[in-house]
C-alpha cells in the first residue's frame, strides 16, 4: 500500500510556542490530504481538510488562526500548532487519498503531542 | 446528522471468533472501512465494503448490508495481538469519511 510519512512522531513543547507537525506521501500524489485530533479513548475528530494549491477547509470549532495548514506539493502538507496551551495536548494524525476518493485512506504514524 | 453506532468494548478468548458490529446513518454511501489501531498508534486498513455481502480476507472477514446500514467484521481464531480498538468508517456522499467511536476489542488467554 501508499506509504504516509509523518514527523515528529513526539514532541514536548513549552505552552506559547508553535509546532509543526509534516505529513509527506511517499509514493503517490495526495491533492487533498486529512488532519484528525484523536484525544485519549475517543474516536478521530477530522480537524480541516487540507488542499494542495488552495486554503484548507476547516470543521465548525476548529480555530484556522491557531492550526494553520500549508499544503504547498502534492507530497507535502504541514499543520502548525501556534501558541500552544496544555489543552492542544493530543495525538495528531494525518491521512491522505488517492485521488478519486474511493480508496482507503492512508495514515501517518500520528504525532503526539504534549504541551507543558 | 450522521451517525456510526458501534459497541464500546467488547472482550473475547483467544482462539474463538467475535463479531463487531456497526450501523450507520449518513447523508450518502460510497463505501465502508474498518480500520485496526493500537495504543498509541495510527489506524491500519483491514477493509473496504461497497457492495452487499461478505468479503473474507484471511482470518478477518467484513460483511456489509446497505438496505439495512449495517456491517459486520468478523475475527477469526483470535490472537492476543488483536487486542486493539476496531472503527468503522462511512464514506458518505461528499467523499468525506465519517467515523465511528470504535470498539476496544480485549483477547483474555
Amino acid at each position: 500500500g501508499a506509504v504516509v510519512s509523518q514527523h515528529p512522531s513526539r514532541v514536548i513543547c513549552k505552552s506559547g510556542t508553535s509546532v509543526k507537525i509534516e505529513c509527506r506521501s511517499l509514493d503517490f500524489q495526495a491533492t487533498t490530504m486529512f488532519w484528525y485530533r484523536q484525544f485519549p479513548k475517543q474516536s478521530l475528530m477530522l480537524m480541516a481538510t487540507s488542499n494542495e494549491g488552495s486554503k484548507a477547509t476547516y470543521e465548525q470549532g476548529v480555530e484556522k488562526d491557531k492550526f494553520l495548514i500549508n499544503h504547498a506539493s502534492l507530497t507535502l502538507s504541514t499543520l502548525t500548532v501556534t501558541s500552544a496551551h496544555p489543552e492542544d495536548s493530543s495525538f495528531y494524525i494525518c491521512s491522505a487519498r488517492h485521488t478519486g476518493g474511493h480508496t482507503e485512506a492512508f495514515f501517518g504514524q500520528g504525532t503526539r503531542l504534549t504541551v507543558v | 446528522g450522521q451517525n456510526i453506532d458501534q459497541p464500546t468494548e467488547m472482550t473475547a478468548t483467544e482462539g474463538a471468533i467475535v463479531q463487531i458490529n456497526c450501523t450507520y446513518q449518513t447523508s450518502g454511501f460510497n463505501g465502508l472501512f474498518w480500520y485496526q489501531q493500537h495504543a498509541g498508534e495510527a489506524p491500519t486498513f483491514l477493509s473496504y465494503n461497497v457492495l452487499d455481502g461478505l468479503e473474507e480476507k484471511g482470518r478477518f472477514s467484513s460483511f456489509l448490508s446497505r438496505s439495512k446500514g449495517y456491517s459486520y467484521l468478523l475475527l477469526k481464531e483470535l490472537q492476543m495481538k488483536d487486542s486493539a480498538s476496531y472503527l468503522c468508517a462511512v464514506l458518505d456522499s461528499n467523499y468525506q469519511l465519517i467515523w465511528g467511536a470504535g470498539t476496544k476489542l480485549i483477547i483474555k488467554p
